[in-house]
């Protein structure tokens, strides 16, 4: 069975400081990865995906299938990156899809 | 393009009523999915559809149905609300060629 594992809850950084959000896996096949955000009153919406391998509003995250990772990183937190993120493993084998969610980590970045 | 759409944004009901979740898409996904939001449990799937006429359990299923008739609406039923039942309910869609997963802004119930 697939898993995604968010371990914090929640993140609180200062404006400028690194910010790190965890997130680890398990799937017996090769995984598809995402990071999806949440803004206060937005959508859910699309932040990153693994194979794409780019920067998004400064954004990476490095898929290391030795440690069955997928952390989201940005250098300099900024008070507008504040929201809901969810990483997410996508499963498309055969006909079936399934796109499961860890349970999130909400990051609070303070002035 | 309207996107995913959602229909009501707020609904309160009594135990053991009905209702009816309404979702569209207008861009001619062919997958559809139910998630529900609940704190500190993160998005879970409920039902599924790759495509007209298809559908398929996700994760926590028990308590809603759900069909697809169209490829633009994937209604979700409630057959008799229960309280665990209270939530955030989000639809999405994606192509099947795609991989991004488009949201609507969400049902928020709330079942006394």
């Amino acid at each position: 069975a697939q898993r995604v594992t968010q371990p914090e809850k929640l993140l609180s950084v200062f404006k400028g400081a690194p910010v790190e959000l965890k997130c680890n896996y398990s799937y017996s096949g090769s995984p598809e990865l995402f990071w999806y955000v949440q803004y206060s009153r937005q959508r859910l919406q699309l932040l990153l995906r693994h194979i794409s391998r780019e920067s998004i509003k400064g954004f990476t995250a490095d898929l290391n299938k030795g440690e069955t990772s997928f952390h989201l990183k940005k250098p300099f937190a900024q008070e507008e990156d504040s929201a809901m993120y969810y990483c997410a493993l996508l499963n498309s084998g055969g006909s079936n899809y399934k796109l499961t969610f860890g349970k999130g980590t909400l990051l609070t970045v303070n002035p | 393009n309207a996107g995913v759409t959602q229909t009501p944004k707020f609904q309160v009901l009594k135990t053991g009523q009905s209702m009816t979740l309404q979702c569209a898409q207008d861009m001619n996904h062919e997958y559809m999915s139910w998630y529900r939001q609940d704190p500190g449990m993160g998005l879970r799937l409920i039902h599924y559809s790759v495509g007209a006429g298809i559908t398929d359990q996700g994760e926590v299923p028990n308590g809603y149905n759900v069909s697809r008739s169209t490829t633009e609406d994937f209604p979700l039923r409630l057959l008799s609300a229960a309280p665990s039942q209270t939530s955030v309910y989000f639809c999405a869609s994606r192509k099947r060629e795609g991989y991004e997963q488009y949201f609507g802004p969400g049902t928020r119930l709330t079942v006394t």
